[in-house]
């Protein structure tokens, strides 16, 4: 069953500090995604990202973030000066399409990198 | 802004019985309905996906989608200890009208079976 892999399972850094979330989707997947869940709340949506480029994202993902594909299997997330409020999981998702009720739209979730900020 | 509810539970059945889990969407035009299934501290695993209004089996669960009430259930029949979880339904909203390619997600309802 192909998956997505996410490093490091769980990180602790202190509050300013940069992190990197690094993820590698399901190879023939187009459309990759990133996701948050505050504990115990919803997940939420960051920023989806195709073609090479940011497709959409949400008003979470401000400038303090970004996101790369920097060669053909790494997708990764970068927080650049981390705050106590970005302590969450972070889910890697793709998908082979973006919509249609085929089911590619579907998105496989990895296993989630915590963060944990101090 | 398109917001997905669910009753947060905790639903408690005893095994072997029929646990019903229930949403509701706020828009119309919505395309994708989708029930994931998240065990403590880990991620979401796909459970059904669910595209025309109607019933949808696999195996011992059951999507039911009704657009026109902007309703949608997932029916777990023989639930069984390893079914406690929290039950997520995400609706990917139509790219017209407002949608996107994102997922929305409800809270979740947090499932019990007790043995």
């Amino acid at each position: 069953e192909p998956e997505v892999t996410q490093t490091p399972s769980h990180q602790v850094t202190q509050m300013g500090q940069e992190v990197i979330l690094r993820c590698v989707p399901i190879s023939n997947h187009l459309y990759f995604y990133w996701y948050r869940q505050i504990l115990g709340q919803k997940v939420e949506f960051l920023v989806s990202f195709y073609n090479n480029e940011i497709s959409e994202k949400s008003e979470i993902f401000d400038d303090q973030f970004s996101v790369e594909r920097p060669d053909g299997s790494n997708f990764t997330l970068k927080i650049r000066s981390t705050k106590l409020e970005d302590s969450a999981m972070y889910f890697c998702a793709s998908s082979e399409a973006y919509f249609g009720p085929s089911g590619a739209n579907v998105l496989t979730f990895g296993a989630g990198s915590r963060l944990t900020v101090l | 802004q398109k917001e997905v509810e669910q009753n947060s539970g905790p639903l408690s059945v005893p095994e072997g019985a029929i646990a019903s889990l229930n949403c509701t969407y706020s828009d119309r035009v919505s395309q994708s309905f989708f029930w994931y299934r998240q065990y403590s501290g880990k991620s979401p695993e796909l459970i059904m996906s669910i595209y025309s209004n109607g019933d949808k089996e696999d195996g011992r669960f059951t999507a039911q989608l009704n657009k026109a009430s902007q309703y949608v259930s997932l029916l777990i029949r023989d639930s069984q200890p390893s079914d406690s979880a929290t039950y997520l339904c995400a609706v990917k909203f139509a790219p017209f009208q407002g949608g996107s390619e994102k997922l929305v997600f409800g809270k979740g309802t947090k499932l019990t079976v007790n043995p």
